[in-house]
């Protein structure tokens, strides 16, 4: 069974739309990440939760907002698409700040 | 800022041989924890294992191993005794340990083939 449950799998948006990417985890753990992987960067850190609490926040873009409604749930709305935003997004959760992650099979996102 | 850098791109090897892969990390930090993951060709990121810096000893984890060398800020990963199902891209990634952000720095992969 999935730890870690990204909906969907597969988006296919226009530009200008918004789009909001699915995250749930059910390992218990405490701190909850957003990740973005391109074929022009590597993953790319994009916000963390911890304990439904924003602690840091590296996108440059307003555009992208993290919302969490319970401890185990990490969305992230993307509004104005662009083409740029064109990427597979990968949830992840530790159970502290310092531990490992597991990661969720992520959502790939193309922007047309 | 905190960097990781991994400049192999990919390596080849055949079934059963040892292979490393380098990874060198910049931090201001005196204490930070480092990390291999694996993505496998489906895409999945699995934590393979982790170093923190206040321990000497290398780490180790079934087939897995670490070079840990804080002088050159240095974490190599080797894989003894390679399978075919090792093939995949390995990442490399630090956190450092009282900075005030909360990111870990994934380096950019190194593309592991393992031949028969």
């Amino acid at each position: 069974d999935p730890k870690i449950i990204q909906k969907p799998k597969y988006l296919v948006a226009v530009t200008g739309s918004e789009k909001i990417l699915i995250c749930e985890q059910y390992l218990g753990h405490n701190a909850m990440y957003w990740y973005r992987q391109s074929a022009k960067k590597p993953l790319e850190f994009m916000f963390s939760y911890s304990y439904q609490k924003l602690m840091d926040n590296q996108t440059a873009s307003s555009r992208f907002q993290p919302q969490s409604s319970k401890k185990n749930h990490l969305d992230l709305q993307i509004t104005a698409l662009k083409p740029d935003d064109s990427a597979t997004y990968f949830c992840a959760s530790s159970q502290d700040w310092n531990s490992d992650y597991t990661f969720g099979s992520g959502t790939r996102l193309l922007v047309i | 800022a905190q960097k990781v850098t991994q400049t192999q791109t990919s390596i080849s090897v055949m079934e059963k041989t040892t292979v490393t892969m380098d990874c060198v990390y910049e931090t201001q930090d005196s204490s930070y924890f480092l990390f291999w993951y694996k993505q496998t060709a489906s895409g999945e990121i699995v934590f393979l294992i982790r170093q923190d810096s206040y321990k000497k000893e290398n780490a180790t984890v079934g087939h897995y191993s670490l070079n840990f060398q804080k002088p050159k800020s240095s974490i190599g990963l080797i894989i003894t005794a390679t399978q075919i199902e090792d093939s995949a891209v390995y990442f490399c990634a630090m956190r450092e340990g009282s900075s005030n952000t909360d990111k870990v720095v994934f380096g950019t992969g190194t593309r592991l083939q393992v031949s028969p």
